[in-house]
């Protein structure tokens, strides 16, 4: 099985710099996901990291530590409709080109003036 | 259009009737999946299907059948509604050569 560990919750302030921690147990890795789901809404792919690293994408940066179990999501210049709930997700390989994805609980970033 | 597409997108049932969630999707994707989502517990998988005559249990299915009538199909049955059901459901798809999954809007589901 997985255990996948994020803050529950966090604030931050507008035009600030955040970084949401994510620290997993897994036997099969295959990659770490990032989505951000806006409240009542569907989550939506940020980012993705299978090897060591960080990746940048825009405003949004993810960085993996394979041999520590850990992850991060980075997010500069922090604005309003930022505000939503993070969510880590492993890629466990199952079997033979079999993969399953299993998520965090969130962090819910809030996000002030 | 929505690429993936989700019936209903709110529903109110009472305890013991059956009641199906339909979600269809225009990409392409073999593998299909469902999910439900409480308050404080994330995203926990139901069911997994890779292919048409694939499907597999996710870590919370009891209670729960699912059909994949057609690649662009997948139905999630609650056969006996009971109000612990009560969540916001979520249809994705994905293809393995992709790096993520895509998720419908959601069907609020309220069991009274």
């Amino acid at each position: 099985g997985q255990n996948i560990d994020q803050p529950t919750e966090m604030t931050a302030t507008e035009g600030a710099i955040v970084q949401i921690n994510c620290t997993y147990q897994t036997s099969g890795f295959n990659g770490l996901f990032w989505y951000q789901q806006h409240a009542g809404e569907a989550p939506t792919f940020l980012s993705y990291n299978v090897l060591d690293g960080l990746e940048e994408k825009g405003r949004f940066s993810s960085f993996l530590s394979r041999s520590k179990g850990y992850s991060y999501l980075l997010l500069k210049e922090l604005q309003m409709k930022d505000s939503a709930s993070y969510l880590c997700a492993v890629r466990d390989l199952k079997g033979a080109g079999s993969y399953q994805l299993t998520f965090g609980k969130g962090t819910k970033l809030s996000v002030i003036p | 259009d929505a690429d993936v597409t989700q019936t209903p997108r709110n529903r109110i049932t009472k305890t013991g009737k059956r009641i199906m969630l339909e979600c269809s999707q225009t990409k392409g994707h073999d593998r299909m999946y469902w999910y439900r989502q409480d308050p404080g517990l994330g995203l926990q998988l139901i069911y997994y299907s890779f292919d048409v005559k694939d499907i597999n249990k996710g870590e919370i299915s009891d209670g729960y059948s699912v059909s994949r009538q057609a690649q662009a199909k997948f139905s999630l049955s609650l056969e006996s509604a009971i109000p612990n059901q009560t969540a916001l459901y979520f249809c994705a798809t994905s293809d393995p050569t992709e790096e993520t999954q895509y998720f419908g809007p959601g069907t609020r589901l309220l069991v009274l």
